[in-house]
């Protein structure tokens, strides 16, 4: 069964910090993705990534960036935190290229005050 | 507009009922449909692939019309369990997917 583990499920940040969400999948999945939901838009893709080392702009990367220096770690950086950045963020997985379904983590809820 | 499109209900019904859930999609070079299921406060979680042709597991049921860039989900015998918000999820390209808003379901005893 596919794991895909996020460090935190809550966390509270103050604006203008540094903060990291950190992502491990464990099935030798290619693509990893983040995501971020909130209530009345949905999951919006803030960033994915189909190798080690290469990322690829999702539809709201501003604000965002990401990390991938091993296959099964996919790293989300908040460069200085926000209050619009309140939210349940997603991390995912998939095999490969290729349409296949997407795993999630259980999410890490962070607040920004 | 919305790419994916779907009633956000919530659909209230009792044990036992069918209900029926639909979606729209914009993008007519849409490649893949999928249904999740999302439990309040957990993360999604595949439900089922929708194919062409229609496609069935247990009391679920799933179609496809490419034409009118619809897509539904049907459930019979609705369980108490199967009280969740339910994401109609479309592949638009390589490997993105675009999520609906969801529909709320509560089944009742």
């Amino acid at each position: 069964d596919v794991k895909v583990t996020q460090s935190s499920r809550y966390l509270v940040k103050r604006t203008g910090e540094k903060v990291f969400l950190e992502c491990v999948q464990d099935m030798d999945h290619e693509n990893m993705f983040w995501y971020r939901q909130d209530p009345g838009l949905g999951l919006r893709l803030i960033y994915f990534s189909y190798d080690v080392k290469m990322k690829e702009k999702g539809d709201i990367p501003e604000g965002y960036s990401v990390s991938r220096e091993k296959k099964e770690r996919f790293s989300l950086i908040l460069e200085s935190a926000s209050t619009n950045q309140t939210s349940m963020y997603l991390c995912a997985s998939s095999l490969n290229r290729g349409g296949q379904p997407q795993h999630f983590g259980d999410g890490t809820r962070l607040s920004i005050l | 507009r919305k790419e994916v499109e779907q009633d956000p209900g919530p659909f209230n019904v009792p044990e036992g009922a069918t209900v029926a859930f639909n979606c729209t999609y914009s993008n007519s070079a849409s490649q893949s449909f999928f249904w999740y299921r999302q439990d309040c406060r957990k993360e999604p979680k595949l439900l089922m692939s929708v194919y062409s042709s229609g496609n069935e597991d247990g009391r679920f049921t799933a179609q496809l019309n490419r034409a009118s860039q619809y897509i539904s989900l049907l459930i019979r015998d609705s369980k108490l369990s199967d009280s969740a918000t339910y994401l109609c999820v479309v592949r638009r390209g390589g490997d993105k997917l675009i999520f609906g808003t969801g529909t709320r379901l509560q089944v009742f005893p």
